[in-house]
């Protein structure tokens, strides 16, 4: 079946640091694929996501591509800031439109 | 910006008790669904919701759940006798269409079973 595996955290960086969080997925056929972001006391909000292979989706610095040889989509960012620690979440779309997720990664920027 | 909005943010309910959900998804929106996140663990889906039906529900999706638009503009999902394992952050969800679109989440419902 379907399912998405994420690298555990928690990941702690210094500001400024390069960031990558690692993202694989097992699916049949290519699902679009999401990355979302929980900052602290929020819901989930969109980052980024593809649709399909060799896609690169990216916002506020952030980037992944969607590699279907190695079926993963990881997430950089060349400089993090403290403001973007939260909990990140990749995530697949299955063939019915539900999506499924990682375990989610913590990341925490300290200054 | 539009975005989804749910209430309440909190419940805590009695084991057993009959507990509401609601949602207001964004309005031009036609897909909605529910997801959850026992502490600790990954989101799950439960469901969704299409054109007044349930298009698709998970295994965790029994008979003591329920969803319904009462109006043009609520969502809700019902968990009619809750137990201790419902306990959960609810995550409502809307999107335009389904192929690749983004489901746009609200800011969840925390509920406490004791």
């Amino acid at each position: 079946g379907n399912s998405v595996t994420q690298m555990e955290g928690p990941v702690t960086l210094s500001e400024e640091a390069f960031l990558t969080i690692n993202c694989t997925y097992t699916a049949t056929g290519y699902p679009s694929l999401f990355w979302y972001v929980q900052y602290p006391g929020e819901g989930l909000q969109l980052l980024l996501k593809a649709t399909k292979a060799d896609d690169k989706g990216s916002n506020k610095g952030f980037e992944a591509t969607y590699r279907k040889e190695t079926t993963s989509f990881h997430l950089e960012k060349g400089s993090v800031q403290v403001s973007d620690s939260a909990v990140y979440f990749c995530a697949l779309m299955g063939s019915n439109y539900q999506l499924i997720w990682g375990a989610g990664t913590k990341l925490i920027i300290k200054p | 910006e539009p975005e989804v909005t749910q209430t309440p943010s909190h419940q805590v309910t009695q084991m057993g008790q009959e507990v509401i959900l609601r949602c207001v998804p964004i309005s031009n929106h036609l897909y909605f669904y529910w997801y959850r996140q026992i502490l600790g663990q990954k989101v799950e889906f439960l469901v969704s919701f299409y054109n007044n039906e349930i298009s698709e529900k998970s295994e965790i999706f029994d008979d003591q759940f329920s969803v319904e638009r009462p109006d043009g503009s609520n969502f809700t999902l019902k968990i009619r006798s809750t137990k201790l394992e419902d306990s959960a952050m609810y995550f409502c969800a809307s999107s335009k269409g389904q192929v690749g679109e983004t489901q746009y989440f609200g800011p969840g419902t925390r509920l406490l079973v004791l």
